[in-house]
């Protein structure tokens, strides 16, 4: 079975400017969670997507927002880049996101602003 | 959001030694999970417990869970280089309907041979 996958890979963007990176879960989770991890905080949760419907959100911005479409992929979108953006963001996909499921992360998008 | 302190940020140790990682925090978790993570990769599950005052050992590896599930141990007899990584602890908590974890700052690991 395929692992999460996560595309790009790394991504160069200057201030302002806005990105969309993109999640593929493990085929038949229907459970989504994105995560931004530095240096400085940790991995820490941005938001969770089950069956098209966001149904957590942690303490970001509005710049941070996300979807999930019928096939379970996700997007998320960061509008208006600022350097404290830079970051590894992590996408992990579960069955249905409980206590009981596993979270499989995928390797993550290197996101540097400059 | 419940904290999760991890302690020691940084260690680095001889190939055979024995170390333990803490996890404290001040609240209650249904369920408590250790991750590792290697550099370029996502973090990959080692174990999650569930029961106060459970033990589970994963090879060289054993963890605990405190009996008031507010805290955590991983230690980790004979350690080899191929344990170098970041071990991180992430509890559980749902808001909103929805399903996140907390996730510790973790404790970069370095053995060297």
């Amino acid at each position: 079975k395929a692992g999460v996958t996560q595309t790009p890979r790394y991504l160069i963007k200057t201030r302002g400017q806005q990105v969309t990176l993109s999640c593929s879960p493990i085929s038949g989770h229907r459970s989504v969670s994105w995560y931004q991890q530095t240096p400085g905080q940790g991995l820490q949760f941005l938001f969770e997507y089950f069956s098209e419907t966001q149904r957590n959100k942690g303490n970001f911005p509005g710049r941070f927002s996300g979807r999930q479409f019928s096939n379970s992929r996700s997007e998320m979108n960061v509008s208006t880049l600022e350097l404290g953006d830079s970051a590894l963001y992590l996408c992990a996909s579960s069955l249905v996101g409980s206590s009981t499921d596993t979270q499989y992360f995928g390797p993550g998008t290197r996101l540097t602003v400059l | 959001t419940q904290l999760l302190e991890q302690s020691p940020q940084f260690l680095s140790i001889q190939e055979g030694e024995n170390l333990t990682v803490y996890c404290n925090s001040s609240s209650v978790f249904s369920s408590l999970q250790w991750y590792r993570q290697e550099p370029g990769e996502g973090p990959v599950l080692l174990v999650t417990v569930v029961t106060g005052g459970e033990v589970k050992k994963l090879k060289r590896l054993t963890f605990q869970f405190g009996d008031a599930r507010k805290d955590s141990s991983l230690h980790i007899t004979a350690a080899q280089p191929g344990d170098t990584g970041l071990y991180l602890c992430a509890g559980d908590f749902w808001e909103n309907s929805g399903y996140a974890l907390n996730f510790g700052k973790g404790t970069s690991l370095l053995v060297t041979p």
